[in-house]
């Protein structure tokens, strides 16, 4: 079956400080990757998607190379701001067997201190 | 587009009654999905309806939940003789009916059993 690892949390860094977030995957099939954003008090937000090998997605100075070889989806972010202080779910969907579903992680909590 | 909404926000009930929530899925989204989200975890799948046909169920998704979409419109989730494990965050997702597209999620319902 499908499944995602994320990098443990939490994760606490300085304001304008390089984030990485690992994410491997496990998949049947040809996966889209994606990124969401939970803040406090909210949905899941979409962040940033990759529907094919090699697609770097990004928004927001975030980004995430789709990494066929490795099967992984790390999120970086080259500065990050007190305002990125949420937690990040990796996740999968696999269309055309399983309906679009999605699988994911369980999830990252980031700290961004001033 | 007024996005997904989900009602109530917040449930509190007793051991043992029954529980309805209600998903409003962006109007042309044909693709409906619920989540159950428990606290330190990612978002897992409960059940898929592809307008108002109900296409698939997890095996999380006891005989004591069911999930109806009438009229391929809005779709409500009941608990039956709710138990305390239920406490969780029920998460309501729409997309269209395209290969690799995003979900959109809606706030959720959180529930509390007492």
């Amino acid at each position: 079956g499908n499944s995602v690892t994320q990098m443990e949390g939490p994760v606490t860094l300085s304001e304008e400080a390089f984030l990485t977030i690992n994410c491997t995957y496990t998949a049947t099939g040809y996966p889209s990757l994606f990124w969401y954003v939970q803040y406090p008090g909210e949905g899941l937000q979409l962040l940033l998607k990759a529907t094919k090998a090699d697609d770097k997605g990004s928004n927001k100075g975030f980004e995430a190379t789709y990494r066929k070889e490795t099967t992984s989806f790390h999120l970086e972010k080259g500065s990050v701001q007190v305002s990125d202080s949420a937690v990040y779910f990796c996740a999968l969907s696999t269309s055309h067997t399983n309906a679009g579903k999605s699988t994911f992680g369980d999830g990252t909590t980031l700290t961004v201190k001033p | 587009d007024t996005g997904v909404s989900q009602d109530p926000r917040h449930k509190i009930t007793k051991r043992g009654q029954n529980v309805t929530f209600r998903c409003d899925p962006i109007s042309e989204h044909n693709r409906l999905y619920w989540y159950r989200q428990t606290l330190g975890q990612g978002p897992e799948f409960l059940t898929y309806f592809q307008n108002e046909a109900q296409l698939e169920k997890s095996r999380l998704l006891s005989d004591r939940f069911s999930a109806e979409r009438p009229k391929g419109s809005f779709s409500t989730l009941e608990i039956q003789r709710t138990e305390q494990g239920d406490s969780a965050m029920y998460l309501c997702a729409s997309s269209p009916d395209r290969v690799g597209d995003t979900q959109y999620f809606g706030p959720g319902t959180r529930l509390t059993v007492l």
